[in-house]
């Protein structure tokens, strides 16, 4: 299996600071995009990163991808404790249409 | 409008018996996709289907996993002789052809005694 790696597992922070995320991957790929789960059930997609982009924003979403050191980072800023989920990268490897998760980052954040 | 739906949203069973899941994709969207979640891990890509060609099961874990999708709208994963290994949350996605970003359902917590 290609599953990606994300780093750290577990992250816990205060409101107001920022959480930051990281996630590897082996192979080539297309894009990565990066979801949120609540309480272990649905995924909501956040944002997409085409391997031809470095950074991408969204709100108080910041993700940067370096496709020579295989790695993608997943920046949330003043954080709020409504935050506080489950996260997951996910790569969608050259020539295929599926994509492969990684292990995902709890993230707890309080207030 | 709708999204994704699932059921039953929680299923126990007892060892060797055989469950039915079920997906109804967001309307249009014509690729369904099944993912297993274990518990604290990641997702585990099952199954793909994209319109009518032949669906990727290159995931499917052993030949007690099947799925199914009739009229290119709604799909049934089968587990039979069920183990407790099978434990785990089902996940189904659905998305328009050729996008990248995939709509999940909530899922269906399958327990097996």
């Amino acid at each position: 299996s290609q599953q990606g790696e994300e780093d750290p597992q577990a992250l816990s922070i205060q409101e107001g600071e920022n959480a930051t995320m990281n996630c590897s991957y082996k192979t080539s790929i297309n894009n990565l995009q990066w979801y949120r789960q609540n309480s272990g059930r649905g995924l909501v997609h956040l944002i997409l990163i085409r391997s031809n982009e470095r950074e991408k924003h969204s709100g108080r979403l910041r993700v940067t991808l370096d496709t020579s050191k295989k790695s993608s980072s997943l920046l949330i800023t003043a954080s709020r404790a409504a935050d506080t989920a489950s996260y997951f990268c996910a790569f969608m490897n050259s020539g295929y249409s599926t994509l492969t998760f990684g292990k995902g980052t709890m993230l707890l954040v309080s207030p | 409008g709708a999204g994704v739906s699932q059921s039953p949203s929680n299923k126990v069973t007892e060892k060797g018996k055989d469950v039915e899941l079920r997906c109804d994709p967001i309307s249009g969207h014509t690729a369904l996709y099944w993912y297993r979640q274990s518990l604290g891990q990641g997702l585990e890509f099952l199954i793909y289907f994209q319109g009518n060609s032949a669906p990727d099961k290159s995931g499917l874990p052993s030949d007690r996993f099947s799925a199914e999708r009739t009229g290119g709208s709604v799909s049934t994963l089968t587990i039979q002789r069920t183990q407790q290994e099978d434990s785990a949350v089902y996940l189904c996605a659905s998305s328009l052809r050729g996008a990248n970003e995939q709509f999940f359902g909530p899922g269906t917590r399958l327990t097996v005694l």
